[in-house]
């Protein structure tokens, strides 16, 4: 598709598992960043890539999230040992250079139960 | 770092209304400024956007200007429509020269056939 592709678009689990969260950017785009759409937080950002650079890790909230970007294209969050507070939406996005206008997919809801 | 401040609402009008939803910033210099537009269970999209003072960004009647003397991007259509019902947010890049974005608490808008 043309658009940056997210999946699942839903994802339901108990506490303490790991999830992985998957997303294919728009071809040619070299970043990519993930926030995260919570109740009573809003858009936070969690982390950025930037073709071969070393990711801009600032945003996550814990030891528990991590992220990577194979060939500098798919990227999977990975959160470890969910908690409930880790509910939200997690949105990512690409643009073909930094400082570009950000597309956006249309997310994976986590529900942590 | 930047930030921004957006009318929460939520706000409700009549179809043909006249609609203003408030933003303002805090920033080191003149960052480019942002409106995305997201539709239930959808991801964010780009709606506008201004890069430089006194610019005008305007998109499916929409339109905002880049405010430095108010610190200001009000996002203004001059009639809405019941399609227009969704969720807007202001942003900014987090460091001015930067990529990674911060965005406003986001505005619901329903419009009433």
């Amino acid at each position: 598709g043309a658009g940056v592709s997210q999946s699942p678009s839903n994802k339901v689990t108990e506490k303490g598992k790991d999830v992985e969260l998957r997303c294919d950017p728009i071809s040619g785009h070299t970043a990519l960043y993930w926030y995260r759409q919570s109740l009573g937080q809003g858009l936070e950002f969690l982390i950025y890539f930037q073709g071969n650079s070393a990711p801009d890790k600032s945003g996550l909230p814990s030891d528990r999230f991590s992220a990577e970007r194979t060939g500098g294209s798919v990227s999977t969050l990975t959160i470890q040992r969910t908690q409930q507070e880790d509910s939200a939406v997690y949105l990512c996005a690409s643009s073909f250079e930094r400082n570009q206008p950000q597309h956006f997919g249309d997310g994976t809801r986590l529900s942590i139960l | 770092g930047n930030s921004v401040t957006q009318m929460e609402g939520p706000v409700t009008l009549s179809e043909e209304a006249f609609l203003t939803i408030n933003c303002t910033y805090t920033a080191t210099g003149y960052p480019s400024l942002f409106w995305y537009v997201q539709y239930p269970g959808e991801g964010l999209q780009l709606l506008l956007k201004a890069t430089k003072a006194d610019d005008k960004g305007s998109n499916k009647g929409f339109e905002a200007t880049y405010r430095k003397e108010t610190t200001s991007f009000h996002l203004e259509k001059g009639s809405v429509q019941v399609s227009d019902s969704a969720v807007y947010f202001c942003a900014l890049p987090l460091e001015t020269s930067g990529s990674r974005l911060t965005f406003g608490e986001g505005t619901q808008l329903t419009v009433n056939p």
